[in-house]
């Protein structure tokens, strides 16, 4: 089974209505992070939270929200998508155990916004 | 500022080496992440660099050097599947340790 799980997949919607992307681990991981990835980009940060009552802005977060129902949730909305939204969504967690502290991403969710 | 450099496209052989350089210049370095990336599928991770040095992991390999702002990551006895994007990441250390990805270079592995 998958560490980190991302629903849905792939997702088409139009303008202006509102969409929810959910993301949950098993790893026991207290932090977690939303990214988008554009073609010819790195991927580019959203949001990021350190556990359940901390949540932070990234480097691009207008135009979405996030809630930490638990500290294995983390889901991303899109309060009003755009078409420049059309993007792949990765949801990454970390630990801070020690030691190398690598995030580990889940599969994705591609969506479209028309 | 940060900014985080690397070639955009790569083509090698298969069984041959190939070398991807990265160059970094951000506030509050903290070490150097590579991943590997399949088209349309999530980053993994590859190797970790905080120290100066080369650390190897069978047929990768990955340097720093933390005074000139540059890393690289090496890849031997290149095979079909090695063809994917390599991303570069350098951890920053402000407040809070944030990942800084660079656009990533894809490699072509021909037979």
């Amino acid at each position: 089974d998958a560490d980190v799980t991302q629903t849905p997949r792939n997702r088409i919607t139009k303008t202006g209505k509102r969409i929810m992307l959910e993301c949950s681990q098993t790893k026991g991981h207290d932090r977690m992070y939303w990214y988008r990835q554009d073609p010819g980009l790195g991927l580019q940060l959203i949001y990021y939270s350190f556990d359940v009552k901390d949540i932070n802005k990234g480097e691009i977060s207008d135009g979405y929200s996030v809630s930490r129902q638990a500290q294995a949730k983390f889901s991303l909305s899109l309060e009003s998508a755009i078409p420049n939204q059309t993007a792949l969504y990765f949801c990454a967690t970390s630990d801070t155990s020690g030691g190398v502290n690598e995030q580990f991403f889940g599969p994705g969710t591609r969506l479209t916004v028309l | 500022g940060q900014n985080i450099d690397q070639p955009t496209e790569m083509t090698a052989t298969e069984g041959a080496i190939v070398q991807i350089n990265c160059t970094y210049q951000t506030s509050g370095f903290n070490g150097l992440f590579w991943y590997q990336q399949h088209a349309g599928e999530a980053p993994t991770f590859l190797s970790y660099n905080v120290l100066d040095g080369l650390e190897e992991k069978g047929r990768f390999s990955s340097f720093l050097s933390r005074s000139k702002g540059y890393s690289y990551l090496l890849l031997k006895e290149l095979q079909m599947k090695d063809s994917a994007s390599y991303l570069c990441a350098a951890l920053m250390n402000t407040g809070f340790q944030k990942l800084v990805f660079g656009t990533g270079t894809r490699l072509l592995v021909s037979p």
